[in-house]
């Protein structure tokens, strides 16, 4: 089977823009979720989705939001990017608590 | 407040030597610990998990230890290499909150030849 996938590896933005990340999931796992990965912050949940729906949270604002489509890919948007944004953005794909990581979307913000 | 407070932040074994990693967790209600192995410009990959009602699980030259009374859980890595040079992190998940893992901070592991 095919890992997680994410698109696109890397991303230059500049403040103020905004992002769209992509992730496909492993085939059959109906879970989704991301990660913000920063050297300060460590790794950070962002949400969860599992069918279309959004079953869980973190503690982002409100910049921060994703969704799920019919086929399970998922995308992550960030509205009015911050300098502080900057950061490896995972997906993770679940079945079950089995949970996959994506190699992630380095995001720099200038 | 940090849910899951891993230690040591970095860690020197030679070749051959056991890397020993260690976590510990605050909410008792969590019942899933899977430890994370992570390359440079890779994402985390899944390396062995244990449940509360399992003191020990060992695959290959990995191991957890389970010591649910103390709230804490370590990775050992037998007959360290320098191919296992990498950062490790533990987690920890409820059941029933849907895959959201609360991740220690890393340890950053380096095999000397």
């Amino acid at each position: 089977k095919a890992g997680v996938t994410q698109t696109p590896r890397y991303l230059i933005k500049t403040r103020g823009q905004q992002v769209t990340l992509s992730c496909s999931p492993i085939s059959g796992h109906r879970s989704v979720s991301w990660y913000q990965q920063t050297p300060g912050q460590g790794l950070q949940f962002l949400f969860e989705y599992f069918s279309e729906t959004q079953r869980n949270k973190g503690n982002f604002p409100g910049r921060f939001s994703g969704r799920q489509f019919s086929n399970s890919r998922s995308e992550m948007n960030v509205s009015t990017l911050e300098l502080g944004d900057s950061a490896l953005y995972l997906c993770a794909s679940s079945f079950g608590q089995l949970t996959y990581f994506g190699p992630g979307t380095r995001l720099t913000v200038t | 407040q940090q849910q899951v407070k891993q230690s040591p932040q970095s860690l020197i074994v030679q070749k051959g030597g056991i890397s020993i990693i260690n976590c510990a967790y605050e909410n008792t209600a969590f019942d899933y610990f899977p430890w994370y192995q992570q390359f440079p410009g890779k994402g985390p990959a899944l390396l062995i998990a244990i449940r509360p009602d399992v003191s020990e699980k060992k695959e290959g030259r990995f191991t957890i230890s389970f010591n649910k009374s103390a709230k804490q859980f370590s990775l050992h890595i037998m007959d360290s290499q320098p191919g296992d040079s990498a950062t490790y992190f533990c987690a920890a998940c409820l059941t029933y909150n849907f895959n959201k893992f609360y991740f220690g901070s890393g340890t950053k592991l380096n095999v000397k030849p």
